[in-house]
């Protein structure tokens, strides 16, 4: 089974800040990777799939990219809409496995 | 535009059985290579995998809880379903259920999810 090693758990940041959030495969991947962002007392929202293709709707400071079995999401600027939590899931094979969530927090 | 709607009782009692249904309307459950799933979310805690049904039927579950669950799907009511039994206070979470656009040979990702459904296992 693959095991999805997210950090950091929580980051503080201020708005215009970049924010740069990691996820590392326990195995390959390819680009079989999705980020999730979930707001207080909603359901997650795809940001991105593929590792780096961007959903329709979500603004451009959000960015993926992969480096071997490391994968990161960046956002560029950050926003306060953009204060939530954050998860990578892997979506190579079955099972499906989530990593622990990153919240990011008003500095 | 597809959407997803979890239904079931709030409250189940210990070593009871839960059962949820997700509905699925503004789209097919049949069409494209679709699994529909369900993910779970203790309070305060992370996302957890609970399984994921095709439209023919075929499953795939977490191992932290095969012995104990079973997802099925109803394509006249573009319905699926979970069943979890033996419950235990560890089961209280949010239930979500979700489109997973997967391919051949990969699982793939959740989209959309329905809003969630609080479901609290206590006597």
């Amino acid at each position: 089974d693959i095991q999805m090693a997210q950090s950091p758990s929580s980051v503080s940041a201020s708005v215009g800040d970049r924010v740069t959030i990691t996820c590392r495969a326990s195995q390959g991947l390819g680009s079989w990777l999705a980020w999730y962002q979930q707001k207080p007392g909603k359901a997650p929202n795809l940001l991105i799939s593929d590792a780096s293709s961007l959903q329709s709707g979500v603004p451009p400071r959000f960015s993926g990219s992969r480096s071997g079995t490391e994968f990161t999401l960046t956002i560029s600027s950050l926003q306060p809409e953009d204060f939530a939590t954050y998860y990578c899931q892997q979506a190579n094979n079955f099972p499906v496995s989530f990593g622990g969530g990153t919240r990011v927090e008003i500095k | 535009q597809l959407q997803l709607q979890e239904s079931g009782p709030g409250l189940v009692k210990p070593s009871e059985t839960l059962s949820l249904t997700c509905t699925v309307s503004g789209g097919s459950i049949t069409g494209g290579f679709y699994y529909w799933g369900w993910i779970r979310q203790p309070p305060g805690k992370g996302l957890e995998w609970i399984g994921s049904v095709f439209y023919s039927g075929s499953t795939y579950y977490n191992p932290s809880l095969d012995s104990r669950v079973t997802i099925s799907v109803d394509t006249s009511n573009h319905q699926f379903s979970l069943r979890l039994n033996s419950v235990t206070a560890a089961d209280t979470a949010v239930y979500y259920c979700a489109r997973q656009k997967a391919a051949p040979g990969f699982s793939g990702w959740f989209d959309p999810w329905g809003q969630g459904t609080l479901v609290t296992v206590s006597s």
